[in-house]
C-alpha cells in the first residue's frame, strides 16, 4: 500500500521556524521526484517546491525561495521542508505528493494526508 | 503560466452533465491534469495528459483539449462526484493550480 505521511506541523508564532516531514512507503521513493503543496484555510492548491531524485534539481515557487528549503533523505524514504521566518499567510495544510515522471507527464498521483501549520501569535 | 478556472462553482443535480474550463494564459501543450479533492481529504489525481484516466477514475470523467483551453467534462453525475476540481499544469515550473472549481448539489 502506498503511504505518504506527512508530519511536523503545528501552531507557530510569526517569525518562527518549523521542519516538516514526509516518510513514504509502498513505492520506489528513490526513483521519484517530490513536490510540497500546501492550501491554505478555503483557498486552491499552491506548489511549494519540487526536488528531483538525487537531490540536484531544486525548484520553489518565487515568493517562498528565500524561506523555505526542501531536502531529501534517500536512505529512509524521507522528504522535509524547513520553513523560516514563517508568516500568516504561510498558514495551510501541506501536502508531501510525488511527480509521476515523463510517463504521465509529471502529474501528481501520490499524496499524503496533509499536515496543518498555523501562523499565529 | 496563469491557470483560470471557471466556473468557480456550480449547483448541480445528480444526473447531470457537467463541464468545467481551465485556461492557460500561454501553451502548454498536453501538460495538463484534474484532481478532485473532498472536504477534507488530499487531492486525487483523476485524469492526467488531458484525457487518460488515471487508475481507478470512472469512465463518466472525461477531459479535452490542447495548448490553452481545456474540458474537465462529468456525465451522470452521482453523489459521490460532489468535489472541488482543480486543474494543473505540469509544463514548466512553478506546476501551477487553478484556483478550483466547487461542485455542488442544487
Amino acid at each position: 500500500e502506498v503511504q505518504l505521511v506527512e508530519s511536523g506541523g503545528g501552531l507557530v508564532k510569526p517569525g518562527g521556524s518549523l521542519r516538516l516531514s514526509c516518510v513514504a512507503s509502498g513505492f520506489s521513493f528513490i526513483s521519484s521526484t517530490m513536490n510540497w503543496v500546501r492550501q491554505a484555510p478555503g483557498k486552491g492548491l499552491e506548489w511549494v517546491s519540487s526536488i528531483s531524485i538525487s537531490g540536484d534539481y531544486i525548484y520553489y515557487t518565487d515568493s517562498l525561495k528565500d524561506r523555505f528549503t526542501v531536502s531529501r533523505d534517500n536512505a529512509k524514504n524521507s522528504l522535509y521542508l524547513q520553513m523560516n521566518n514563517l508568516r500568516g499567510e504561510d498558514t495551510a495544510v501541506y501536502y508531501c505528493a510525488r511527480a509521476t515522471g515523463f510517463q504521465q507527464l509529471d502529474s501528481f498521483d501520490y499524496w499524503g494526508q496533509g499536515t496543518l501549520v498555523t501562523v499565529s501569535s | 503560466i496563469q491557470m483560470t478556472q471557471s466556473p468557480s462553482s456550480l449547483s448541480v443535480s445528480v444526473g447531470d452533465r457537467v463541464t468545467i474550463t481551465c485556461r492557460a494564459s500561454q501553451t502548454i501543450d498536453n501538460y495538463l491534469h484534474w484532481y478532485q479533492q473532498k472536504p477534507g481529504k488530499a487531492p486525487k489525481l483523476l485524469i492526467y495528459a488531458v484525457s487518460a484516466l488515471q487508475s481507478g477514475a470512472p469512465s463518466r470523467f472525461s477531459g479535452s483539449g490542447y495548448g490553452t483551453e481545456f474540458t474537465l467534462t462529468i456525465t451522470n453525475l452521482q453523489p459521490e462526484d460532489f468535489a472541488t476540481y482543480h486543474c494543473q499544469q505540469t509544463y514548466s515550473t512553478p506546476r501551477t493550480f487553478g484556483q478550483g472549481t466547487k461542485v455542488e448539489i442544487k
